[in-house]
């Protein structure tokens, strides 16, 4: 797991709190991605970044607002958040995009919104 | 969808007995891969199986590809305690990995 890592580990926010999570691949990989995982819902890809240009967004809330200011870094800015936004959100790292690479995941983050 | 289906949900074994997952899927795939989870972290891959394979193994991992009838297994022969997890299938497209929700594997020590 020290190839993707991801903080803080845990996180407890309000709903009018704006909070920012944060990934780091030390890879060399040039795609990044977002995941939120639910319970007993599929995985569900949010963002990927490819060269730190995104490449696709799946009609994420406004509310999500990814930054990748390198190819190493990735970030999920949070706010305003809904109660139904408590989740794991995974980020994940790749050398391309294809659907031939393997994807490398960090540890996730676990939020929590009140 | 090109979502995976993994089946069943859930699946609890005795140590050294075998473990199957099954997979199915709607849509063409390039690739499938299968990845798993401990609980609250991050997935880890295991397999990639190519659209043109029909097999591949790897240490205790064996894993099957059908197209024709769009379904996928991943075997686990003489399961340990230590593969206590969540199995994902993820079928392939042109860029993107599209998961299900897993089989919950629990090996009885």
């Amino acid at each position: 797991e020290t190839g993707v890592t991801q903080t803080p580990r845990h996180l407890v926010m309000g709903m009018t709190n704006k909070k920012s999570l944060k990934c780091e691949q030390h890879l060399g990989h040039n795609a990044m991605y977002w995941y939120k995982q639910s319970a007993k819902k599929p995985l569900e890809l949010m963002f990927v970044y490819s060269l730190e240009e995104r490449v696709e967004n799946n009609s994420v809330p406004s509310r999500f607002s990814p930054e990748c200011p390198n190819s190493s870094h990735l970030f999920l800015h949070l706010h305003t958040l809904q109660p139904e936004d408590s989740a794991l959100y995974l980020c994940a790292s790749s050398q391309g995009t294809g659907g031939i690479n393997e994807q490398f995941f960090g540890p996730g983050t676990r939020l929590t919104v009140l | 969808s090109q979502q995976g289906e993994e089946d069943p949900q859930a699946l609890s074994i005795q140590e050294g007995e075998n473990a199957t997952m099954n997979c199915s899927y709607k849509t063409s795939i390039n690739n499938l891969q299968w990845y798993r989870q401990n609980s609250g972290r991050g997935l880890v891959h295991l397999i990639l199986i190519r659209s043109n394979e029909r097999e591949k193994h790897s240490g205790r991992l064996r894993v099957t590809l059908d197209t024709s009838k769009k379904s996928s297994s991943l075997l686990i022969t003489a399961s340990r305690a230590a593969d206590t997890a969540s199995y994902f299938c993820a079928p392939t497209g042109a860029n993107n990995l599209f998961f299900g929700t897993g089989t919950r594997l629990t090996v009885i020590p």
